[in-house]
């Protein structure tokens, strides 16, 4: 059974940084792309970035780009999700979500992990 | 960035049909997929590439469409179909989202 266990949210404020991670199990970790996705308080759901099987290659919504980094342990079957400069509109929960085979799309998502940023 | 478009909510019986519809500010191909957000949960996917069904999905949830234009069905609706139901696109880069259609039983 594929599991997807996301960890490290939690109350941040304005300006610092967060680490959130994500194991992985029930699949081979080292084969598939992987993505993180958020989605707000209000439900809209927004595509945070993926990094490739291997780790050498990674992808970002260009308006995130510059404050989030994805990497990945697949020693550890573990992906991360480095969030830096955090703002009040980060506030969500963050999803970890293994993409399709094929397909850029999310076929298994963890249960997800809030971030509440505020002073 | 591409835009979809979902009509907000709908409100519908057990054992009618039901259509919800998605449309985007570009064309996507054929690379549209459906999610279903049950309330408290993460989203579970249903359909992929605009008309797949999704491994363990039962048969009366189906999608179609190409181009700017898709739709998912159900047929017929069960209680345990209330849910939000998201569309997503990934011909065109970055992916996105529609706002979602939360579907209730009456």
């Amino acid at each position: 059974e594929v599991q997807l266990v996301e960890s490290g949210g939690g109350l941040v404020q304005p300006g610092a940084s967060l680490k959130l991670s994500c194991v992985a199990s029930g699949f081979t970790f080292s084969d598939y792309w992987m993505s993180w996705v958020r989605q707000t308080p209000g439900k809209t759901m927004e595509w945070i970035g993926d990094i490739k099987y291997d780790g050498s290659y990674t992808n970002y919504a260009p308006s995130l780009k510059n404050r989030f980094t994805i990497s990945r342990d697949n020693a550890k079957s573990t992906l991360y999700l480095q969030m830096s400069n955090v703002r009040s509109e980060d506030t969500a929960t963050y999803y970890c979500t293994r993409e399709g085979a094929t397909e850029a799309l999310f076929d298994y998502w963890g249960q997800g992990v809030m971030v509440t940023v505020s002073s | 960035d591409t835009v979809l478009t979902q009509s907000p909510a709908l409100a519908v019986s057990p054992g009618e049909r039901v259509t919800i519809s998605c449309r985007a500010s570009e064309s996507v191909s054929t690379l549209m997929h459906w999610y279903q957000q049950k309330p408290g949960q993460q989203p579970t996917l249903l359909i992929y590439l605009a008309s797949n069904l999704e491994s363990g999905v039962p048969a009366r949830f189906s999608g179609s469409g190409s181009g700017t234009d898709f739709t998912l069905t159900i047929d017929p609706v069960e209680a345990d179909d209330t849910a939000t139901y998201y569309c997503q696109q990934s011909w065109n880069d970055p992916r996105t989202f529609g706002g979602g259609t939360k579907l209730e039983l009456k």
